[in-house]
């Protein structure tokens, strides 16, 4: 299967602490994006990181990516209670313009 | 802009019966669409490919003649569940590409299906 790995599986947190989950993925890729997805509802586009960058950030979200133990990863700083769903990332599989490979998930819950 | 809309945000319907889900991109034109499956507690499953005015790309363990895909126009996809069994009940998501714009696509709400 070429589905990412996402760890951990599920992550519980207080309120304010920071919240970081994993994803490895197996093919060469033109960028990597994560996604949140509040139970039962679609999908949210949280960031993109392209190939050639190594961090990029949004408000309290911040990426890392490393392409050549082809890994990245999510940090949610500050985390509040509405943060509570799950975190997917997704890449394209061969080149741009093709459907995306989406990791296994994890399930964040934040705690107040 | 770049909304998709998926209609029915849910349905119910009886083992046996087809249902048609549609996929539409309200504010671009879409030449590719795609078609997830989405399994309780799990992750999207990438099903088939669309491209207007070609046959659908389906992923290896799908069945073609059982999800069937159309997209006759640059703003519309749409998935068929033929003959719909319970283990077809799942969570449906589209998402739609902006022709000539490769690396971003706009999913759609997503569509609950469950079969009794």
């Amino acid at each position: 299967s070429q589905q990412g790995e996402e760890d951990p599986q599920a992550l519980s947190i207080q309120e304010g602490e920071n919240a970081t989950m994993n994803c490895s993925y197996k093919t060469s890729i033109n960028n990597l994006q994560w996604y949140r997805q509040n139970s039962g509802r679609g999908l949210v586009h949280l960031i993109l990181i392209r190939s050639n960058e190594r961090e990029k950030h949004s408000g309290r979200l911040r990426v890392t990516l490393d392409t050549s133990k082809k890994s990245s990863s999510l940090l949610i700083t500050a985390s509040r209670a509405a943060d509570t769903a799950s975190y997917f990332c997704a890449y394209n599989r061969n080149q741009a313009g093709t459907a995306l490979i989406f990791g296994k998930g994890t399930t964040l819950s934040v705690s107040s | 802009g770049a909304v998709v809309s998926q209609h029915p945000s849910w349905v119910i319907c009886k083992s046996g019966t087809s249902v048609k889900i549609e996929c539409r991109s309200l504010d671009f034109q879409a030449t590719t669409m795609f078609w997830y499956r989405q399994f309780p507690k799990q992750s999207l499953m990438l099903m088939a490919t669309s491209n207007e005015g070609s046959k659908a790309t389906y992923e290896q363990g799908v069945e073609k003649d059982k999800f069937l895909i159309n997209h006759a126009s640059l703003t519309l996809s749409t998935l068929t569940v033929t003959s719909a069994h319970p283990e077809d009940s799942s969570f449906y998501i589209c998402s739609a590409s902006k022709t000539g714009v490769v690396d971003t696509q706009y999913f759609g709400p997503g569509t609950r299906l469950t079969v009794l």
